[in-house]
């Protein structure tokens, strides 16, 4: 049973759009992650928060924002999407680093 | 240098087997170890958590960590069809997440 959540599941958009990833977690975790990964590929960090108004990028250069106005929440927004977007987005948790992530189902978002 | 390395395989096993999949780290200050499982297009899946040198059992699953060595491994026994996934090793290190590329497991009946 999924605790933390990504919408939508799937979405195809045009070039230029601005689009936003949802992610939500009902879990109270204060650490949030948001991977990008193609398919067949490794993981790649791109923003992670610690809690409210905290976020940080990750160590693969991304042209999208994040935002974590509370605790449960953090969007993650493209502001013009391009085909170079292409790809499966992953949202996470971590209530400490004894504990490992929880995962989102993810979101599979196609450019075109 | 990566953080964490491991075989991309893919490991080939016949069902019943058992399939050994290895992970090596390179900061020794490490502190925390974990194994998931990840299906062909579906998000990772946090299977097995190993924090002490040793090793740790659950069904058919044993992490065994090796700190002096740096390296993890995860034994899978009885190797069944639905095994068939990409496996990732992570590691934290001074609050950092750190996973590895994966090994791709198959098992064939």
């Amino acid at each position: 049973e999924a605790d933390i959540y990504q919408t939508p599941r799937y979405l195809v958009i045009g070039t230029g759009k601005k689009i936003t990833l949802e992610c939500s977690q009902t879990m109270g975790h204060d650490k949030m992650y948001w991977y990008q990964q193609d398919p067949g590929m490794e993981l790649h960090l791109i923003h992670y928060s610690y809690g409210v108004n905290s976020t940080e990028k990750g160590d693969l250069s991304s042209e999208s924002t994040v935002s974590r106005i509370r605790t449960e929440h953090f969007p993650l927004t493209l502001e013009s999407a391009r085909p170079s977007h292409t790809s499966q987005y992953l949202c996470a948790s971590s209530d400490g680093d004894h504990y490992g992530y929880t995962f989102g189902s993810g979101t599979r978002l196609t450019v075109v | 240098q990566k953080e964490v390395e491991q075989n991309s395989g893919p490991l080939s096993v016949p069902e019943g087997a058992i399939a050994s999949l290895n992970c090596t780290y390179s900061d020794r200050g490490s502190q925390s170890f974990f194994w998931y499982r990840q299906y062909s297009g579906k998000s990772p899946e946090l299977i097995m958590s190993i924090y002490s040198n040793g090793d740790k059992e659950d069904g058919r699953f044993t992490a065994q960590l090796n700190k002096a060595s740096q390296y993890v491994s995860l034994l899978i026994r009885d190797s069944q069809p639905s095994d068939s996934a990409t496996y990732l090793c992570a590691v934290i290190n001074f609050n950092k997440f750190y996973f590895g590329s994966g090994t791709k497991l198959n098992v064939k009946p």
